[in-house]
């Protein structure tokens, strides 16, 4: 069962656009929400992540917005650059009783062009 | 470099054999993730160790089975292999043993393919 759906599966933006993904989660009890950043040949990496305590959380260029009564959240990646060409994996899971596993998103293939 | 090394980074055998995925953790890690990426799934939680304990399992099927070591290096086993089990085998450690609390440090990965 698919609990975290992200869309769109590829996304073609213009250098200095902005760059949107978004997830959706089903289980209420998800109480943690990382993106990762994945190149070709490498492994994903942590990118920024959110509680849904608060509705935003903004690194650099990267921010996160949460609604928590729709259940969905998205990434913003601003004055995009090529250098952000790569998979963005959306995931969830839940801390509070001690949660080990990550729920992944299928991930989004960003391609910022000159 | 994250720092996890997975070894070996390609391997093509074919249906019906065994393969042993090996993973070193960064150092100062005692939990280890494996995890399984393909095209229609996408990320896969297979299963977790915490200091040579199985803490955690997911999706992994009966023909593939893991274990930690005392160096707390890692071996994912897949045994009786068929076409769809072709796909990026993930490790990934953390210092602790909560995923969702923790960094996760992934590697590079090894690239399986059943022929």
């Amino acid at each position: 069962q698919q609990q975290v759906k992200q869309s769109p599966q590829s996304l073609i933006v213009q250098k200095g656009g902005i760059s949107i993904i978004n997830c959706a989660y089903e289980n209420t009890a998800f109480d943690y929400f990382p993106w990762y950043q994945q190149f070709p040949g490498k492994g994903p990496a942590l990118l920024i992540a959110i509680r849904p305590d608060v509705s935003e959380k903004k690194e650099g260029r990267f921010t996160i917005s949460f609604n928590k009564s729709a259940k969905q959240f998205s990434l913003h990646i601003m004055d995009s650059q090529p250098g952000d060409s790569a998979t963005y994996f959306c995931a969830a899971t839940r801390v509070t009783g001690g949660g080990n596993k990550l729920t992944f998103g299928t991930g989004t293939q960003l391609k910022v062009e000159l | 470099d994250s720092g996890v090394t997975q070894t070996p980074k390609h391997l093509i055998t074919a249906t019906g054999q065994r393969v042993t995925l090996r993973c070193s953790p960064r150092s100062g890690d005692l939990s280890v993730y494996w995890y399984q990426q393909s095209l229609d799934q996408g990320l896969q939680f297979l299963i977790q160790y915490y200091n040579g304990e199985e803490r955690a399992k997911g999706n992994i099927l009966e023909r593939f089975s893991a274990q930690q070591f005392p160096d707390l290096h890692s071996e994912l086993n897949l045994s009786s292999l068929e076409l769809g089990d072709s796909a990026l085998y993930f490790c990934a450690s953390s210092e602790g043993d909560r995923a969702s609390a923790e960094k996760l440090f992934f590697g590079s990965g090894t690239q399986l393919s059943v022929l």
